[in-house]
């Protein structure tokens, strides 16, 4: 089946900071979803991505999908406390099946 | 209403115990899922119901058993547990999943299973 490797595996970063995470994968991937699990918590569902070299963007945060398909990032501007939290990328089959990347905890120090 | 309930939130049970774990959603969702989720790790999937059809089982132990009684309830059966069965559950829907399309999925708070 399908992976995707994410990186880095930890991030600490100062308030205030950027932060990019970063997610590969050596096949085609039909698309790629991107979620927020913060400390405690369940993963939250922020955006998929479908199409080749889209860009999204909500607020802060900035989703690209790779021309080729097989890569994606998530860019979080001038981070804030209430970024905290596992951030993990996902690949979904067409029966649902969804691959996990294995996702990376930032930490925020203020 | 976008919200995935789960019960209990946590539980402690023995080896030889029996016990479910109950998710429930009304959103309209015609697909749940049962993942597991050890700490710092992400979540892996288990069971995929699709419009109360079992579509997707991850060659999971026979000691967890799905069951999926009607579109709005997914419950998991528990026995004879072992200690590395200690985990989170997590239970998601979505919209089904259709030829090449895939959706977001709606994840429940959890149930944090402690086996003992």
């Amino acid at each position: 089946g399908q992976q995707v490797m994410q990186i880095p595996q930890y991030q600490h970063v100062q308030e205030g900071e950027d932060f990019t995470t970063y997610c590969n994968s050596s096949t085609t991937l039909s698309n790629i979803q991107w979620y927020k699990q913060r400390p405690g918590g369940h993963p939250v569902f922020l955006i998929q991505l479908v199409k080749s070299g889209e860009v999204k963007k909500q607020k802060r945060l900035t989703f690209q999908f790779g021309e080729a398909k097989k890569n994606s990032s998530l860019h979080i501007t001038a981070t804030q406390t209430t970024d905290v939290g596992t951030y993990f990328c996902a690949c979904g089959t067409s029966y649902g099946k969804l691959t996990f990347g294995q996702g990376t905890i930032l930490t925020v120090h203020p | 209403d976008t919200e995935v309930t789960q019960t209990p939130k946590h539980l402690v049970m023995g080896m030889t115990n029996k016990k479910s774990l109950k998710c429930e959603q009304h959103m309209g969702h015609r697909a749940m899922y049962w993942y597991k989720q050890k700490a710092k790790k992400p979540p892996e999937l288990m069971f995929v119901y699709s419009y109360e059809k079992l579509s997707i089982n991850e060659s999971v132990p026979s000691r967890f058993s799905p069951e999926c009684p009607n579109s709005s309830l997914l419950n998991l059966h528990l026995h004879a547990l072992q200690p590395e069965d200690s985990a989170l559950y997590l239970c998601a829907s979505s919209q089904a999943p259709g030829t090449g399309v895939s959706y977001e999925q709606y994840f429940g708070p959890g149930t944090r299973l402690t086996v003992t």
